[in-house]
């Protein structure tokens, strides 16, 4: 079975640009997380989707960052413009469902670098 | 709030020594409490859970007890190998803004060396 797909795994930008991130999530899992993990920290949700909803976007800084999850199985984060402080990785996980704890597989991430 | 706290890496040892990483959280109710781990190159995998106090999770030789009184849930492991380096979260499962979430710690850097 296929893990959690985000790509690409590696993003260099200047500050102004935008940027995207793209997660494919464990097949048949309706819930979808973004995180963000800073340099020597533990992740933090930015936001969670059950299907095509976002159902908990309060950490998202929603002034330069956006999600989406269309069709309730990939996924999108998108920040315009970056800033030097965005530099992170960028995790993304899905799960089976939350309405008690079912374990959360996290893909890879994606390591911005903003110049 | 909700929070969790580890001890500070990075944490040397060598092969076959005995590991504990140091974990406290801070939260209303009795949440569960994990262990994950992130090895170079690769995502968050987890390692083991407890959901009550007093329950023990275990997994791949390591061990974590849910001590309520202590608010803690320390890792420990009884002779480490080289495989095991890789970064170790403490997280926990806390109501926050009207949810459940997700809240992990910093991380601890585990290098074992031959």
């Amino acid at each position: 079975e296929a893990g959690v797909v985000q790509s690409p795994r590696y993003k260099i930008i200047e500050k102004k640009q935008p940027v995207a991130f793209w997660c494919n999530p464990i097949s048949g899992h309706n819930t979808l997380y973004w995180y963000l993990q800073n340099l020597g920290q533990g992740p933090e949700l930015l936001i969670r989707y059950e299907n095509e909803e976002a159902v908990d976007d309060s950490q998202l800084p929603k002034d330069r960052f956006s999600a989406e999850r269309l069709k309730g199985v990939d996924s999108t984060l998108k920040i315009q413009p970056a800033e030097l402080g965005d530099s992170a990785v960028y995790l993304c996980a899905s799960s089976l469902r939350t309405s008690s704890y079912n374990e959360q597989f996290f893909g890879p991430g994606t390591r911005l670098t903003v110049l | 709030g909700n929070s969790v706290t580890q001890m500070e890496g990075p944490v040397t040892l060598s092969e076959e020594a005995f590991l504990t990483i140091n974990c406290t959280y801070t939260a209303t109710g009795y949440p569960s409490l994990f262990w994950y781990v992130q090895y170079p190159g690769e995502g968050l995998q987890l390692l083991l859970k407890a959901t009550k106090a007093d329950d023990k999770g275990s997994n791949k030789g390591f061990e974590a007890t849910y001590r309520k009184e202590t608010t803690s849930f320390h890792l420990e492991k009884g002779s480490v190998q080289v495989s095991d380096s890789a970064v170790y979260f403490c997280a926990l499962i806390g109501f926050s803004g009207g949810y459940n979430k997700l809240i992990f710690g910093a991380g601890t850097r585990l290098a074992v060396h031959p």
